[in-house]
């Protein structure tokens, strides 16, 4: 079956970095494309970044464009996130997604990023 | 960007009843290739969304029957057609026709009465 384990969050401080992870199985990794969404404490969701199967398309929500960066490795079966600049309003849990139909149809569990000094 | 709204954002149950949110988008979700990308999703307290409904109602494998979803253009509903205990939580329209970026409604909270 699907499985999806994030990983990565902690407590980072304003305009620090931290990579989270997404370890993928149970589905032919390659084949996807992959999302990011988030989801700050009490809110609702926010998608966050897409990379096609190939990682040759990359698309960001504007609320982090030029700050996150998507990638993969389907030699590993794994997603990244790499942030920068990280801000208070980055705090969220963040969820890896498996596509489908243009559309996050199998999520992770959620790691947790908290922004704070 | 696309607006997804749904109503009510809060919705009182009673077990063994009918149940339905409503989604409205600001622009038509019908595209080209003759399908319209509108999902549900479902978020139980403490867990991970779940998606419930693709393509406007195509039920994900595992969903009970007692969910369906319906719709066209701009105007999509979920429904419940008799409320169960594990059905309290969180539910989401979100479309993926005009992406990115991919938007979500608000979200719809359902608890009993």
């Amino acid at each position: 079956q699907v499985q999806l384990i994030d990983s990565g969050g902690g407590v980072v401080q304003p305009g620090k970095s931290l990579r989270l992870s997404c370890a993928a199985s149970g589905f032919a990794f390659s084949s996807y494309s992959m999302h990011w969404v988030r989801q700050a404490p009490g809110k609702g969701l926010e998608w966050v970044a897409v990379i096609s199967y190939d990682g040759g398309n990359r698309y960001y929500a504007d609320s982090v464009k030029g700050r996150f960066t998507i990638s993969r490795d389907n030699s590993k079966n794994t997603l990244y996130l790499q942030m920068n600049s990280l801000r208070a309003d980055d705090t969220a849990v963040y969820y890896c997604a498996k596509d489908h139909s243009s559309s996050p149809e199998k999520w992770g569990r959620g790691t947790l990023v908290i922004v704070s000094s | 960007d696309v607006v997804m709204t749904q109503s009510p954002l809060s919705l009182p149950v009673t077990l063994g009843q009918p149940a339905s949110i409503s989604c409205r988008s600001s622009q038509s979700l019908a595209y080209k290739d003759g399908n319209t990308y509108l999902s549900w999703f479902q978020q139980r307290p403490g867990q991970s969304p779940r998606r419930l409904i693709y393509e406007v109602s195509k039920r994900d494998s595992g969903v009970p029957d007692r969910f369906s979803g319906s719709g066209s253009g701009t105007d999509f509903t979920l429904k419940i057609s008799r409320v169960e205990a594990e059905d309290v939580g969180i539910y989401y329209c979100m479309q993926g026709t005009h992406c990115p970026p991919w938007t979500f409604g608000q979200g719809t909270r359902v608890e009993f009465k």
